[in-house]
């Protein structure tokens, strides 16, 4: 069964400062992959997601941006956070082998101040 | 669009209660539904997934069904223990579409 790793856990940054969050996959191939973001006492918002290498669909306009350089690596980037950006980030992959069951990651809980 | 919620949004039970938690959705023509529980500080952990052609899925204590015409899926935990504590949400995936969350149903088990 596949397997999701994100890091960092946990990070703490200023406003303005670069973002790296990156998501890689274990157990599957060519899976579909997704970054969500939780805010506190919200639900979860789909932010982007990606069929394939190099392809990515953003949901939400914002500052943030996703990119795909690998089949099973997933990075979430921005150039100057926000305080907004404040929040648990979530990857996951859908398995179209298991009827597109869908398993996430240990998310990274990022704080802007 | 598919849209989903859940009903309550926050239960605390006493411990050994059967319970049953619910999920509503606006579009019937769902691919499969999936069950989710997450700890708090957590990420998700798939529960159940119930496949459009099924009417339900077992683990253990806990069973899903689902009811497409009525556009509802509901998740029974059976002799609830105070570990089964945590936030149950549920997905409805529309296929060639992504998947919708519902807000969650925050759960207390008190021993």
């Amino acid at each position: 069964s596949q397997t999701i790793h994100q890091w960092p856990a946990t990070l703490v940054q200023p406003v303005g400062s670069p973002l790296s969050l990156e998501c890689t996959v274990e157990g599957t191939s060519n899976p579909n992959l997704y970054w969500y973001r939780q805010a506190a006492g919200r639900g979860l918002q789909l932010l982007f997601y990606s069929v394939g290498i190099g392809q990515i669909s953003s949901e939400v306009p914002q500052n943030l941006s996703a990119s795909r350089p690998q089949d099973r690596q997933f990075i979430l980037s921005s150039k100057k956070l926000l305080l907004s950006d404040s929040g648990f980030y979530l990857c996951a992959c859908r398995d179209i082998k298991r009827y597109d069951e869908q398993f996430f990651g240990p998310g990274t809980r990022l704080t802007v101040l | 669009k598919q849209e989903v919620t859940q009903i309550p949004a926050a239960l605390s039970v006493p411990e050994g209660e059967n319970l049953v938690l619910n999920c509503s959705f606006t579009d019937s023509a769902i691919y499969n539904l999936q069950w989710f529980r997450q700890d708090p500080g957590k990420g998700l952990t798939s529960l159940l997934l119930i496949q459009s052609s099924q009417r339900e899925q077992t683990s253990g204590r806990l069973n899903a069904s689902l009811d497409k015409s009525s556009g509802r899926s509901t998740l029974y935990i059976a002799a609830s223990q105070p570990g089964d504590s945590a936030t149950y949400l549920c997905a409805a995936y529309n296929y060639g579409q992504n998947f919708v969350f519902g807000p969650g149903t925050r759960l207390s088990v008190l021993p």
